[in-house]
């Protein structure tokens, strides 16, 4: 099955700083990469997704990059705000069945 | 659009004793559903997948016996801890995807306390 890593498992950043999430998958029939924010007690909720036919997307303040051959792809987020803080996960699926399987998640922390 | 609801919120039930969590689909026909699991500070572990109208698609280590799904229409699937333990205790997330779809969407999840 599908195995996905992230790092790192927490971050802290400045506010105003961009802060770099990355991940690797291992199933190359993988084909469906999306990146949800979790705020304590609350269900996830997507920021961004990227097809494997596409190699870099953004949505303002947001960018999620695609590197299909070496299995990874990172989430980006510039002029962070404290807002941003929360829990990220990664997820790669899309084999399929819509099976989607998460990253260990990384917790993100905004400093004002 | 694509609002999903979960029922109950939070359950303490004692050791021994059955849960039903139901998991809906407010604005649209899911055809497929997921559960999964996720611990303090952990992430989210798909338990299983489920078709409406066929059987459930368990993982790797998931006791399909103790963790039965139901999945009887397009907005409904139910998830029932059976004989819970101490170690069931868990946070359950359901999400939904619509027919053709990739996105799936959360349920604000359900806290079971086994005690």
């Amino acid at each position: 099955g599908e195995n996905v890593e992230q790092h790192p498992s927490t971050l802290s950043v400045q506010e105003g700083d961009s802060a770099v999430i990355k991940c690797t998958y291992s199933d190359s029939a993988s084909n469906y990469f999306p990146w949800y924010k979790q705020e304590l007690g609350k269900r996830p909720q997507l920021i961004i997704d990227i097809r494997s036919n596409v190699g870099e997307k953004k949505d303002q303040r947001i960018a999620v990059t695609l590197n299909k051959t070496a299995k990874h792809f990172s989430l980006h987020i510039t002029e962070t705000q404290p807002e941003d803080s929360a829990v990220y996960f990664c997820a790669a699926g899309g084999g399929g069945a819509n099976n989607l399987f998460f990253g260990t998640g990384t917790r993100l922390t905004v400093i004002p | 659009g694509a609002v999903v609801s979960q029922h109950p919120s939070w359950v303490i039930c004692k050791s021994g004793t059955s849960v039903k969590i139901e998991c809906r689909s407010l604005d649209f026909q899911a055809t497929t559903m997921f559960w999964y699991r996720q611990f303090p500070k952990q992430s989210l572990m798909l338990m299983a997948t489920s078709n409406e109208g066929s059987k459930a698609t368990y993982e790797q280590g998931v006791e399909k016996d103790k963790f039965l799904i139901n999945h009887a229409s397009l907005t409904l699937s139910t998830l029932t801890v059976t004989s819970a333990h101490p170690e069931d205790s868990s946070f359950y997330i359901c999400s939904a995807v619509t027919s053709g779809g990739h996105e799936q969407y959360f349920g604000p999840g359900t806290r079971l306390t086994v005690t």
